[in-house]
């Protein structure tokens, strides 16, 4: 069975520092990959996604992610983060089409003003 | 955007009790989920949909029951609340169980068993 994990559970940073959040899978195949945003009092929401191609995928509000196959890795990152970037971020795979989405523990990001 | 719609929003029930938890989408997908949300443990599945009457048990599926009798309608009951039922219930859809556009969520119902 897939399995996802998040390696950081709470992140506190600044306001401009750079962000860097961890995810690892296990699954040796083709694999989609998603990270999730959820604001506070919000529902989850869709930041970006890696199906195939440029393995550095840009989402919304400046997010990035690089897919390293090698690594088993889709880190998320975003050079200078906000005040208003608190939220918690999950990151999300499936294995191939007709496989369930199974998301990771979540990391909760705090940035100071 | 009113896509996938959860009531209550707030709900607080006694041990015991059954509740019921809405979920309703207006998308026509064929996948529905119910997810719990728990601090140190992520979002874990409970339930999932194929389609109207087919339902099928996620990760944490005991002390829950699903029905779809209908597309758009996605209920989650607990039968006999308890105290470890305390958590934020989220709703999702999608027109593929891959979610290739990714999962729609709704905007969660917090549940507290008292």
């Amino acid at each position: 069975a897939q399995s996802v994990s998040q390696h950081n559970h709470h992140v506190i940073l600044s306001e401009a520092a750079s962000l860097e959040l961890g995810c690892n899978y296990s699954y040796g195949g083709t694999v989609n990959l998603f990270w999730y945003v959820q604001y506070p009092g919000q529902h989850l929401q869709l930041l970006l996604k890696y199906f195939s191609g440029d393995p550095l995928v840009k989402g919304i509000k400046g997010f990035e992610a690089e897919f390293i196959k090698s690594k088993f890795s889709f880190n998320l990152r975003k050079p200078s983060v906000q005040w208003s970037d608190t939220a918690e971020y999950f990151c999300a795979v499936n294995a191939g089409a007709g496989n369930m989405l199974t998301f990771g523990g979540g990391t909760r990001l705090m940035v100071k003003p | 955007d009113a896509g996938i719609t959860q009531s209550p929003r707030y709900k607080i029930t006694e041990t015991g009790r059954q509740v019921t938890l809405m979920c309703h989408q207006t998308w026509s997908h064929s996948y529905m989920f119910w997810y719990r949300q728990d601090l140190g443990h992520g979002l874990r599945l409970i339930y999932y949909s194929a389609a109207a009457d087919i339902t099928d048990k996620g990760e944490v599926p005991d002390g829950y029951v699903v029905s779809r009798s209908k597309t758009e309608n996605f209920p989650l009951t607990l039968e006999s609340a308890t105290r470890s039922q305390t958590s934020v219930y989220f709703c999702a859809s999608s027109e593929s169980a891959a979610g290739g556009y990714g999962y729609t969520f709704g905007s969660g119902t917090r549940l507290t068993v008292v």
